[in-house]
């Protein structure tokens, strides 16, 4: 049973442009969780997700920040015209029902120059 | 806000000892804890969880006691290994809400 896929491992942007980060959730989880973690520090919340359906998006940004989840596919982390601010790591995490034990993917590092 | 965090930024052990790692959390509404380890460049791994109804949980080489009371929960490493050197969070869920993660405690075991 494959883990939580995320894709790319590493992204570079230049300011002003556009990242997307891709997760897939193990298979039979329905729920995607976003988090971003800056160096030497703790994860941060960002969106939870259900299929088609934004349950939680407390911990995004209110601009350039958007996430869905289709019915199809994998989950997908918008950030339009990043800025140097938006460099970190951005992690991924399914569970099955929520509120159960969260399994995280290995993370996309994104560098914007 | 109400927050999960750690006693000690870095422990330092000897290859062999016993290891304990301590956060302290601050929502009592929390009935759901889970202590994560990240390597360096990895994704958190899941090493065990507990729940509020329970005080203590072993796993492999690892024990979690939860104290409601103070609200403190600590992980034990038993037997510590080189390969056990990670940053290791733990993080807490209130029902019905999302993940808070404390800030990491780095493990390092010197052979």
């Amino acid at each position: 049973n494959a883990g939580v896929m995320q894709n790319p491992r590493h992204l570079v942007r230049r300011r002003g442009q556009e990242a997307r980060l891709r997760c897939s959730p193990m298979k039979g989880h329905s729920h995607v969780y976003w988090y971003r973690q800056l160096p030497e520090e703790g994860l941060k919340f960002m969106v939870y997700l259900q299929k088609e359906n934004i349950i939680d998006e407390s911990g995004m940004p209110k601009e350039r920040f958007s996430a869905e989840f289709p019915k199809e596919g994998p989950s997908i982390l918008r950030i339009q015209q990043v800025v140097r601010g938006d460099s970190a790591a951005y992690f991924c995490a399914s569970s099955p029902p929520p509120q159960e034990t969260q399994y995280f993917g290995p993370g996309t590092r994104l560098l914007v120059l | 806000g109400e927050s999960v965090g750690l006693h000690l930024p870095t422990l330092s052990v000897q290859e062999g000892d016993n290891s304990i790692i301590n956060c302290a959390y601050s929502n009592s509404a929390s009935d759901y804890f889970i202590w994560y380890k990240q390597e360096s460049g990895k994704g958190p791994q899941f090493i065990i969880d507990i729940r509020s109804n329970m005080d203590k949980r072993q796993g492999q080489r690892v024990t979690v006691l939860l104290n409601k009371t103070v609200k403190h929960l600590s992980l034990q490493i038993a037997a510590t290994q080189p390969g056990d050197s990670a940053v290791y969070f733990c993080a807490e869920t209130p029902a019905g809400n999302m993940l808070t993660f404390g800030g990491g405690t780095r493990l390092m075991v010197k052979p």
